[in-house]
């Protein structure tokens, strides 16, 4: 069981927007840690998405993009391609366990 | 180029050790902490151990605490994970990343190298 919550699986079609959501709690997002997105494309190292929240590094394109409120954030991916297909995962950082850093279960984006 | 290359895994016996490295090249090594993160077979990730990048602070999860040790070697630009009393739930991918400087967040990261616990 996760300390962040992301729904195992979420599907669109070519062109579509698609949101992954990331439950926390009061003792990570709820506590105003910031959340990071990383996508996994199969067979690869993780990559870095989306940074303290909203951030896109370099090379990211702007149809991904993340928000947070209160003990929750959201991925959000518009004009959905192919190549989009890969789990993503949420991490944060949790106060209740020392230095530790959370990583969400994760999600398959299935492009139909 | 920015990169990071782990070495080190093999298949171990159920109680047994093993030392992974990392190589850092393509950036000032010193100036960053660095992270171990795991992915069992089919499964998510699951954040290991952090260390600082002089090495004051180091963290683990509770699943490895008292069992694995971070370490690193500036002058080498290396990171190494020590792992003792290695279990079956230990199998993994492990990977090392570079903590960005400010956001809490892993921008870098290695290709990775498998870990196997059986008999």
């Amino acid at each position: 069981q996760s300390v962040l919550t992301q729904p195992p699986s979420v599907s669109g079609a070519p062109g579509q927007r698609v949101t992954i959501s990331c439950t926390g709690s009061s003792s990570n997002i709820g506590a105003g840690y910031d959340v990071h997105w990383y996508q996994q494309l199969p067979g690869t190292a993780p990559k870095l998405l989306i940074y303290g929240n909203t951030n896109r590094p370099s090379g990211v394109p702007d149809r991904f993009s993340g928000s947070r409120s209160a003990t929750s954030a959201s991925l959000a991916i518009t004009g959905l391609q192919a190549e989009d297909e890969a789990d993503y995962y949420c991490q944060s950082y949790d106060r209740s366990l020392s230095g530790s850093r959370v990583f969400g279960g994760g999600t398959k984006l299935t492009v139909l | 180029e920015l990169q990071l290359v782990e070495t080190g895994g093999t298949l171990v016996q159920p109680g047994g050790s093993l030392r992974l490295s990392c190589a850092a090249s393509g950036f000032t090594f010193s100036s960053f902490s660095m992270n171990w993160v795991r992915q069992a077979p089919g499964k998510g990730l699951e954040w290991v151990s952090h260390i600082s990048s002089s090495s004051t602070t180091m963290y683990y999860a509770d699943s490895v605490k008292g069992r694995f040790t971070i370490s690193r070697d500036n002058a080498k630009n290396s990171l190494y994970l020590q792992m003792n009393s290695l279990r079956g739930e230990d199998t993994a991918v492990y990977y090392c990343a570079r903590r960005m400087s400010g956001p809490d967040a892993s921008d870098i990261w290695g290709q990775g190298t498998m870990v196997t616990v059986s008999s």
